[in-house]
């Protein structure tokens, strides 16, 4: 059965550092979404993207963050400069229509 | 008025027990409605969507009733295996790939 991965599924790093998550969507899917989830906290929307560009985006989806497709698989989130508020849990999920979406493991990101 | 709303549990039932979930949400133009479990540090996985004329996918049925925007998933004959957090799932219409608004969720465990 075809999943989105994601990698790394651990990443530290300093505050005000960059960091880059990666996401490999289902391969026929058309949508793309960034989820984050802080620890006892419940899941949180920060954007999707179609057909190339950003669809929506949320409050917490500021300055700071960009998505990109660099190519045909790939799927990245990039913080520019991380804050401690950034640690938590990155969900990636693609979906074939705008409906049902399947979700990544996961990349736990922890700022220092 | 949070925008969905569930019961955080926790719901401590014996194996074999019938247990029911229910959820509200605010926003009465909600277009889709799903349950997702998910297990300690792990994605959400997608476990039902929710129709209105409500559907049952084995020992799970989901209900919907959008007068009361009201959501409910009831597991029969609970197994070990079920035991997890239940989150509550709704999706708007706002665009082509409109974002998921989670719930809390509900954890349930299940003992022998």
């Amino acid at each position: 059965e075809p999943e989105v991965t994601q990698t790394p599924s651990h990443q530290v790093t300093q505050m005000g550092q960059e960091v880059i998550l990666r996401c490999v969507p289902i391969s026929n899917h058309l949508y793309f979404y960034w989820y984050r989830q802080i620890l006892g906290q419940k899941v949180e929307f920060l954007v999707s993207f179609y057909n190339n560009e950003i669809s929506e985006k949320s409050e917490i989806f500021d300055d700071q963050f960009s998505v990109e497709r660099p190519d045909g698989s790939n799927f990245t989130l990039k913080i520019r400069s991380t804050k401690l508020e950034d640690s938590a849990m990155y969900f990636c999920a693609s979906s074939l229509t705008s409906y049902e979406q399947y979700f990544g493991p996961g990349t736990r990101l922890t700022v220092t | 008025r949070k925008e969905v709303e569930q019961d955080p549990g926790p719901f401590n039932v014996p194996e074999g027990a019938t247990v029911a979930f229910n959820c509200t949400y605010s926003n009465s133009a909600s277009q889709s409605f799903f349950w997702y479990r998910q297990d300690c540090r792990k994605e959400p996985k997608l476990l039902m969507s929710v129709y209105s004329s409500g559907n049952e996918d084995g020992r799970f049925t989901a209900q919907l009733n959008r007068a009361s925007q009201y959501i409910s998933l009831l597991i029969r004959d609970s197994k070990l295996s079920d035991s997890a957090t239940y989150l509550c799932v709704v999706k708007g219409n706002t665009g082509t790939a409109s974002k998921l608004t989670f719930g809390t969720g509900t954890r349930l465990q299940v003992t022998l």
